[in-house]
């Protein structure tokens, strides 16, 4: 079964700092691995998909990376804002045919003035 | 257009009450999607339909019956919920078939709350 991790659970950071947010997941055999934003009781927010084939996308101060090998991911968001504050999960796809995302628990990122 | 609409918002009901929830999506994606997500929580799958057939079903209860009356609208049937049930309710598509990024937008959710 594929589990899906990311640290840390929480950040609290003033606002310009460079972000990394890491994922983890165990089995490396994915098709794509997809980053979302999540506001307080609000609906997913697609922010950068990464195909297994890829090595990175990159969108505005975003940047996601993946090493598939090692089951790594990394979202590094730049020169961060208090509007990036959030919960930002990390999903992994395993089939091309209709294989289900799995989540992991996500990072709630709080970004002060 | 890149949106997936979900209806209401918010939904009170009581546990021998019967409503529905609604979603479309005007992508022209061939699969749609339920999620449960309660607070703090990831989403997890419930069910999955692709071209208007049900392809995936998490073992999800009875008492949660989807439909997909055509290829834009995905139905979620409640009857005789638990109080356990309240959660965030998320919708959402994909494309389907060979070459296609599979990348799934999520609707705002229904928020789901059983007295």
């Amino acid at each position: 079964k594929q589990e899906v991790t990311q640290i840390p659970a929480a950040l609290s950071v003033p606002e310009g700092e460079n972000l990394v947010l890491n994922c983890s997941f165990t089995d490396s055999a994915i098709y794509n691995l997809q980053w979302f934003r999540q506001d307080p009781g609000k609906g997913l927010t697609s922010l950068l998909l990464i195909q297994s084939s890829q090595r990175e996308q990159t969108s505005g101060r975003l940047n996601a990376s993946l090493d598939k090998s090692s089951g790594r991911s990394t979202l590094y968001i730049a020169a961060s804002q208090p509007g990036d504050s959030a919960t930002y999960l990390c999903a992994v796809r395993r089939g091309s045919t209709l294989g289900r995302l799995y989540f992991g628990r996500g990072t709630q990122l709080t970004v002060w003035p | 257009d890149t949106e997936v609409t979900q209806t209401p918002k918010h939904l009170v009901m009581g546990m021998t009450n019967k409503k529905s929830l609604k979603c479309e999506q005007h992508m022209g994606h061939r699969a749609m999607y339920w999620y449960k997500q309660k607070a703090k929580k990831p989403p997890e799958l419930m069910f999955v339909y692709s071209y208007e057939k049900l392809s995936i079903n998490e073992s999800v209860p009875s008492r949660f019956s989807p439909e997909c009356p055509n290829s834009s609208l995905l139905n979620l049937h409640l009857h005789a919920l638990q109080p356990e049930d309240s959660a965030l309710y998320l919708c959402a598509s994909s494309q389907v078939g060979g070459g296609t990024s599979y990348e799934q937008y999520f609707g705002p959710g229904t928020r789901l709350t059983v007295t």
